[in-house]
């Protein structure tokens, strides 16, 4: 079972970079979301989708950018990175909409050197 | 606005020893969901349970228990019989019928054996 699928697990940037998280689910969820992880401040939304072709701001969308094309894959752009966007980025996926367990991605460590 | 808020954030305690991590939240929705999840050393996030605002219903699975209370907006998780196994991060999370989940800061357990 590949459930959520983030690649890559760990990247190096330089300042002013672009690069894409990509994340995938196989499980037919509508919901899919991406949330980054920074030490003592838990996990903040970025951005979220309720299906293809719909995505909404989370608390903490600057400097990110998202679409869903399909069903299954949800990729977090990163324009011009900066050393504030250094994070643990996870991807998670819900068969509820907003209100159901969230399946989760293994994370990926993005440094902005 | 929607918050949650976790007191503790570093709690260590002896194998054997009852835990208590407390979660405390905010809303204004009648209609919310409340979780917890488990992200242990290796750091993948795990789901631990989901409760809704009608159900006030205490919880036991094994050595963990859950204890809901609106009256006081907390909703409390026990270790019984702390394992070094239990030693984790945990966090405590909410969503509403906004579709978006708001995390606690989360709590580290260490079980000392």
């Amino acid at each position: 079972n590949a459930g959520v699928t983030q690649t890559p697990k760990f990247q190096v940037l330089k300042t002013g970079q672009s690069m894409t998280l990509q994340c995938a689910q196989d499980m037919n969820h509508e919901y899919m979301s991406w949330y980054r992880q920074d030490p003592g401040m838990g996990l903040r939304l970025i951005h979220y989708s309720v299906g293809a072709g719909i995505t909404d701001q989370g608390e903490v969308p600057n400097g990110y950018n998202v679409s869903r094309s399909t069903t299954e894959d949800f990729p977090l752009r990163l324009l011009s990175a900066a050393p504030s966007q250094t994070s643990v980025y996870f991807c998670a996926s819900s068969h509820d909409s907003g209100t159901g367990e969230l399946f989760f991605g293994e994370g990926s460590r993005l440094t902005v050197l | 606005a929607q918050k949650v808020t976790q007191a503790q954030t570093e709690i260590s305690v002896v194998e054997k020893e009852d835990v208590t991590l407390d979660c405390v939240y905010e809303t204004r929705d009648t209609t919310y969901y409340l979780f917890w999840y488990k992200q242990p050393p290796s750091g993948e996030l795990v789901f631990l349970i989901r409760r809704n605002s009608f159900d006030e219903q205490n919880e036991i699975s094994g050595r963990y228990s859950w204890n809901f209370q609106k009256s006081t907006s907390s909703f409390n998780f026990t270790i019984t019989a702390s394992q070094v196994v239990d030693s984790a991060v945990y966090f405590c999370a909410l969503s509403d019928t906004g579709n978006q989940f708001y995390f606690g800061t989360g709590t580290s357990l260490t079980v000392i054996p």
